[in-house]
């Protein structure tokens, strides 16, 4: 199995702040994905990073907002622009093989905007 | 796109007795099916999955069913245990792409 790291694990930040966020893989990965889970919510996802080209967001979310890259085949970040507390939420990265591969999920970043 | 439905929101079970949580999905292209427990403050952790080749699934006390014709899918639990207690999340997979549903938060009392 993948094992995830992300940094930090946690932040407290101001709002109209920037805050990025790193997804580190200690294998080789086809498919990254990033998530934000609201407490006691579902999973949305945020957008597909791709190697080599630009990530690809889902309906709500513009690449403005969060700004993602993915240099190599096991490292991605994703930049949460222009805070308020409404992005306050736990952001997950998840990672895997192919479209129907087992998914792994890091162990998430706690962000607070106050 | 895909659309998945989950039921109940909230299962309290006594310790011993079986839990279903029941999903529908929307898309028939869905292929992959996976199930995901989710304990207060952790990540999601995959706990079984099927493909839509098959029917059924099981693995210990979890096992999942499949009905493609119907577009919907089950996690049955048995003999259940205070650990059990967590959020499961069903999840349909299309084309690189995968849809959660709301969670179900299971309460196994002891």
């Amino acid at each position: 199995s993948a094992v995830i790291s992300q940094k930090p694990s946690r932040d407290i930040c101001q709002r109209g702040t920037s805050l990025t966020i790193q997804c580190q893989v200690d294998s080789q990965v086809t498919m990254m994905f990033w998530y934000r889970q609201q407490p006691g919510q579902s999973l949305t996802l945020i957008a597909t990073a791709n190697q080599g080209s630009e990530a690809t967001y889902e309906s709500g979310f513009v690449i403005d907002k969060f700004p993602i890259s993915r240099p190599n085949l096991t490292f991605s970040t994703l930049t949460v622009s222009n805070m308020s507390p409404e992005d306050s939420s736990i952001y997950l990265c998840s990672v895997s093989g192919s479209g129907t591969d087992t998914q792994y999920f890091g162990p998430g970043t706690r962000l607070t905007v106050l | 796109g895909e659309n998945v439905e989950q039921h109940p929101s909230t299962l309290s079970v006594q310790e011993g007795d079986s839990a279903v949580i029941k999903c529908t999905y929307s898309d028939s292209a869905s292929n992959y099916f996976p199930w995901y427990k989710q304990e207060l403050g952790k990540r999601p952790q995959l706990i079984i999955d099927i493909r839509s080749n098959v029917g059924e699934k099981k693995d210990q006390r979890i096992a999942v069913t499949l009905n493609k014709t119907a577009k919907h899918f089950s996690l049955h639990i048995t003999e259940t245990q205070p650990e059990d207690s967590a959020v499961y999340f069903c999840a349909a997979w299309g084309y690189q792409k995968v849809t959660f549903g709301t969670g179900t938060k299971l309460q196994v009392i002891p």
